[in-house]
């Protein structure tokens, strides 16, 4: 079946350093890709998609490349703010399933210090 | 405009019990999940409306669990006989349509439910 894994956390950084948080996926099909974000007492937002390989997701200064031959969705931030320390998790649909339902990673907490 | 709303927050309630939790999506979204967050993972599917039917039901775990959507708006998670590994934040989704499968789900904050 399908799944999703990603860097175990916390990923503890300082202001301005660069974020990366890796997310490798097994699927049968090609997948839409998803990164959600969580903030302290906050619902799941999403953050940013990729529906096809080679797509670029980007949002708030963040990016993710689809790369279907690493089966890979790795989430960048050149420069993280305080305001990024959150829970991130990737996520995958399978088109097959008619109804769009998402598959998640763990999550990987993210800790920005001043 | 509004939100996903989930009422109660929190529920604390003692094993063998029956709980419900409530979700009201977005106004206009005929797609409905739910989720469930266990503790240190990610949200896995429990089940689906589109509309007031359950189109998929195959994430929930035993006949315990049940959902209804019966005006195709508000759903309702129906937990009978719980236990002490029902304990896990519930979380309800809800978007315009379900498919195709890159349409953004809409997230509610959560029901924390506690199983004494």
């Amino acid at each position: 079946g399908n799944s999703v894994t990603q860097m175990e956390g916390p990923v503890t950084l300082s202001e301005e350093a660069f974020l990366t948080i890796n997310c490798t996926y097994t699927a049968t099909g090609y997948p839409s890709l998803f990164w959600y974000v969580q903030y302290p007492g906050e619902g799941l937002q999403l953050l940013l998609k990729a529906t096809k390989a080679d797509d670029k997701g980007s949002n708030k200064g963040f990016e993710a490349t689809y790369r279907k031959e690493t089966t890979s969705f790795h989430l960048e931030k050149g420069s993280v703010q305080v305001s990024d320390s959150a829970v991130y998790f990737c996520a995958l649909s399978d088109p097959a399933d008619s109804w769009g339902k998402l598959q998640f990673g763990a999550g990987t907490q993210v800790v920005v210090t001043p | 405009g509004a939100g996903v709303s989930q009422t109660p927050s929190n529920k604390v309630t003692e094993k063998g019990k029956y709980v419900e939790l409530r979700c009201d999506p977005i106004s206009g979204h005929t797609a409905l999940y739910w989720y469930r967050q266990s503790l240190g993972q990610g949200p896995e599917f429990l089940i689906y409306f589109q509309g007031t039917g359950a189109a998929d039901d195959s994430g929930l775990p035993n006949d315990r669990f049940f959902a209804v959507r019966p005006e195709g708006s508000v759903s309702t998670l129906k937990i009978q006989r719980t236990e002490r590994g029902d304990s896990a934040v519930y979380l309800c989704a809800s978007s315009p349509r379900g498919t195709p499968s890159y349409n953004e789900q809409f997230f509610g904050p959560g029901t924390r439910l506690t199983v004494l």
